[in-house]
């Protein structure tokens, strides 16, 4: 089945340390995001993709990374300098950049312990 | 101001009952308009489009007043299964037709 793979659903991290979240998917879309949610709060867009080896910084890039070295994947890197990383991740994707139909992933759920 | 806004909620209402929310934007350049749904602890899924001459599928109807900036959707006959939060979704075209999101709102459906 066509759709967007994330892992791990659920992650504890120490302090100080950096996790990497994965995202893939197999609709072969060109754009890829990753949102941030926190609880009874919106998403919040941390970084976008929208081709192969670009993606720009979303309202809340700072303590995150991400790399898109191929079409399918795109995976989310928290840094220790992400002060409060505890939070429900989704990656998302959509055809293109003016494709109005984006697709979720699962959700990631990051615990700092 | 946020971008997009809605009341938190929760709403609590009995089965059958017809509830309404509402949801404002401050960009008048946002040019397309979404409801989505997200159950607790799930990923959002796109419940419907919004138009200016509204719309209607089955026991939900959506409406957009751009004057007003702000769109509501509307659920008739509510279900035990309506329970969710419902978020606001909002784009704008110059601005590579990024979804910018309402915090939610939260709807509870009693027996």
């Amino acid at each position: 089945d066509g759709g967007i793979t994330q892992s791990p659903k659920y992650l504890f991290r120490k302090e100080g340390q950096n996790v990497t979240l994965s995202c893939e998917q197999n609709l072969n879309h060109d754009a890829m995001y990753w949102y941030r949610q926190d609880p009874g709060q919106g998403l919040r867009l941390i970084y976008y993709s929208q081709i192969v080896n670009d993606f720009q910084k979303g309202d809340i890039a700072e303590g995150y990374s991400v790399s898109r070295e191929k079409k399918e994947s795109f995976p989310l890197t928290v840094t220790s300098a992400q002060k409060n990383p505890t939070a429900f991740y989704l990656c998302a994707s959509s055809k293109g950049q003016f494709s109005n139909t984006i697709y979720f992933g699962e959700g990631s759920w990051l615990t700092v312990v | 101001r946020k971008e997009v806004e809605q009341d938190p909620g929760p709403f609590n209402v009995p089965e059958g009952a017809t509830v309404a929310f509402n949801c404002t934007y401050s960009n008048s350049a946002s040019q397309s308009f979404f409801w989505y749904r997200q159950d607790c602890r799930k990923e959002p899924k796109l419940l419907m489009s919004v138009y200016s001459s509204g719309n209607e599928d089955g026991r939900f109807t959506a409406q957009l007043n751009r004057a007003s900036q702000y769109i509501s959707l509307l659920i008739r006959d509510s279900k035990l299964s309506d329970s969710a939060t419902y978020l606001c979704v909002v784009t704008n075209n110059n601005a590579g037709n990024m979804l910018t999101f309402g915090g939610g709102t939260r709807l509870m459906v009693k027996p």
